[in-house]
């Protein structure tokens, strides 16, 4: 039973322009949203998180919006730079539990 | 700061040995986590630690075992290797607080033959 989803398994962007990655889950007990980038060979990198009791958090080029009726949160990346070319993958948790629950990634390119 | 470290970055083992892997958190964090990665699976939780006692467990079997010593460190044991153990094991660190985001660190990747 996947409770986080990634549907879009890669996402093309040209330089310059927004990158919008999204995410939805099935839990609406989650109360804790995260973005990671990953590289090839390395451990995923934390970007930005938002509590269940905001619907956006805005850090720089990154920002994330929590929708909690819909179950769906997004990460906007603005401007998108070559460098952002990763895999991204969104993770939630249950404060209870204390574990992130990811989803299975997406892969952005960033086209000079 | 220094970030999660995690030894060895590779290793090769076969099938009925066991294996242990090691992590030393960011300095002052208190909870580690570990995570398996797989093309199939993706990103699985293994379990998770807070000063020395383990506060929650995946859905894995017995043969992957934990524990968390005094200075925080970490290490993950897995007995009885089997092919399908082939992995990125990885590790992550945190304070422990609420919404405070785990940091990982760049794995060890695991090949049973």
């Amino acid at each position: 039973d996947q409770q986080v989803k990634q549907n879009s398994p890669s996402l093309s962007v040209q330089e310059g322009r927004i990158s919008i990655l999204n995410c939805d889950y099935t839990n609406s007990m989650f109360d804790y949203f995260l973005w990671y980038k990953k590289y090839p060979a390395e451990g995923p990198t934390f970007l930005i998180s938002i509590s269940s009791i905001k619907d956006k958090n805005e850090d720089g080029r990154f920002t994330v919006f929590l929708n909690k009726s819909a179950k769906h949160l997004s990460l906007h990346i603005v401007p998108s730079q070559p460098g952002d070319s990763a895999v991204y993958f969104c993770a939630a948790r249950l404060d209870s539990a204390r574990q992130l629950t990811f989803g299975s990634g997406t892969q952005l390119t960033v086209l000079p | 700061k220094a970030g999660v470290t995690q030894t060895p970055r590779y290793l090769i083992k076969t099938r009925g040995q066991q294996v242990t892997l090691s992590c030393s958190p960011i300095s002052g964090h208190r909870s580690v986590s570990w995570y398996q990665q797989t093309p199939g699976q993706g990103l699985q939780f293994l379990f998770e630690y807070f000063s020395e006692t383990q506060r929650n467990k995946g859905n894995f079997p017995g043969r992957f075992s934990g524990r968390q010593f005094s200075n925080s460190r970490s290490e993950m044991n897995v007995s009885t290797l089997e092919l399908g153990d082939s992995a990125l094991y990885l590790c992550a660190s945190s304070s422990g607080q609420r919404d405070q985001p785990q940091h990982f660190g760049d794995g060890t990747r695991l090949s049973i033959l």
